[in-house]
Parts: structure tokens; C-alpha cells; sequence
């Protein structure tokens, strides 16, 4: 099955720094890949994703890569700020051709935001 | 439109008690997961569906069962409530159709076995 890999765990950077999450995938008929925001004590938010067909996407401040002959594909936060801080998580999966089409998450890296 | 509910959102259990965990969604999703949270884990699959009447196995099933009656309810069963199952769990629904996988989560369920 599937295995999605996150690193760093924890991450702190200082307001208005960018902030890089990386996760790498063991599935090559992997291709969706979703980016989700937890805050403390609250369901995960998705809050960008991509598809294997697209190499990059932003949102504002939030931008995702994905270099599929790698297996890996990366968060981008530019100018940060404390409201960012929270638990971000990768995740994969296959999004059309399995009956199950669950998402394989990654571990989580906690990103805190120093004002 | 409530999205994703879960019931309860707190529980305490003694070691060998049972209990189910209820989710309801209101969006007319045909596929739905329920997900355990730990520490440093991320979330990880126990059970799915992917339509009334139909279950399976995830990564992590041992320990727990599910019933889809419904095509709204989801329900997760513990017949015998171990401390290793002390936990957060999440509910998720999707759409069957379209090219993306975007999961709607319930607020959680966090649960105590002592």
C-alpha cells in the first residue's frame, strides 16, 4: 500500500519568514495529493491540493509542488504569520481508479509562527 | 447544512466496556472513513464504505466494526474497549464522482479507555 513520509516534524520560523513542509510517496499510481491545516483540538481543514497532471499550484500565500518522477511534493508558506501556527499534513491517494480511495497521511509537522 | 457530525465528542470508557461512535453526514456522499489520530501518527484508516450497505478494512481495522445501514450514518463499533484504542477519532465523507478525493471531516470523537 501506499506510504507518505513528512519532514520536519516541527518547524518554529519567525513572522513573515516562508515555511517549507516536504513529503515524499511510495505509490506511483498515487495522484492526488491534498494539504490539510489542523488547528488545536479542531478537524483538519483542507487548505490546498494538486493533482499529478500539475507540477505546481498557489493559493495567496500557499503554493504546493509536485515532482512526480521523485515521489515527493512540498508546502510552500510565504510571509507567515502567527495564525499559520498549527499541525499541517500531507496526504496521497488515488483519486479515481480504486474502490477505496482513501488518503494515506503523512505524520504531521507542527509549524509555530514566533510574532 | 451541518457537513459532517459526529456524536459523541467525549467519552470515557473502563478497559473491556463497549460503545459505538456515530457520524452523520448531510451531503448525500457515498463514500465514508473513519480515521484514528495519535500523537506523531497522523491519521490512519480503521474502516470504510463506499456505499450503503457496504464495508471494509482499512490500514488499522483490529479491535473495531462498522455498519452502513444508511447512506448518511456511519457507525463505528468497539465490542471491547482496550487502553490502546485511547484515541481521537475522525469521520470523513467524499463524493463519489469527480477527479479529486476532497474529504469533509467531522469534528471528532476523543476517546479515554482506562
Amino acid at each position: 500500500g501506499e506510504n507518505v513520509e513528512q519532514h520536519p516534524s516541527t518547524l518554529s520560523v519567525q513572522e513573515g519568514d516562508s515555511a517549507v513542509i516536504k513529503c515524499t510517496y511510495s505509490d506511483s499510481a498515487s495522484n492526488y495529493f491534498p494539504w490539510y491545516k489542523q488547528e488545536l483540538g479542531k478537524r483538519p481543514q483542507l487548505i490546498i491540493d494538486i493533482r499529478s497532471n500539475v507540477g505546481e499550484k498557489k493559493d495567496q500565500r500557499i503554493a504546493v509542488t509536485l515532482n512526480k518522477t521523485a515521489k515527493h511534493f512540498s508546502l510552500h508558506i510565504t510571509e507567515t504569520q502567527p495564525e499559520d501556527s498549527a499541525v499541517y499534513f500531507c496526504a496521497a491517494s488515488m483519486g479515481m481508479d480504486t474502490g477505496r480511495r482513501a488518503l494515506t497521511f503523512g505524520s504531521g509537522t507542527r509549524l509555530q509562527v514566533q510574532p | 447544512n451541518a457537513g459532517v457530525t459526529q456524536t459523541p465528542k467525549f467519552r470515557v470508557l473502563k478497559t473491556g466496556q463497549s460503545m459505538t461512535l456515530l457520524c452523520a453526514q448531510d451531503m448525500n456522499h457515498e463514500y465514508m472513513y473513519w480515521y484514528r489520530q495519535d500523537p506523531g501518527m497522523g491519521l490512519r484508516l480503521i474502516h470504510y464504505s463506499v456505499g450503503e450497505g457496504t464495508t471494509a478494512k482499512g490500514e488499522v481495522p483490529d479491535g473495531y466494526n462498522v455498519s452502513r445501514l444508511k447512506k448518511q450514518n456511519f457507525l463505528l463499533g468497539l465490542e471491547s474497549a482496550a487502553p490502546s484504542q485511547t484515541s481521537v477519532y475522525f469521520c470523513a465523507s467524499r463524493d463519489a464522482g469527480g477527479a479529486k478525493n476532497i474529504q469533509y471531516f467531522g469534528a471528532g470523537t476523543r476517546l479515554s479507555v482506562l
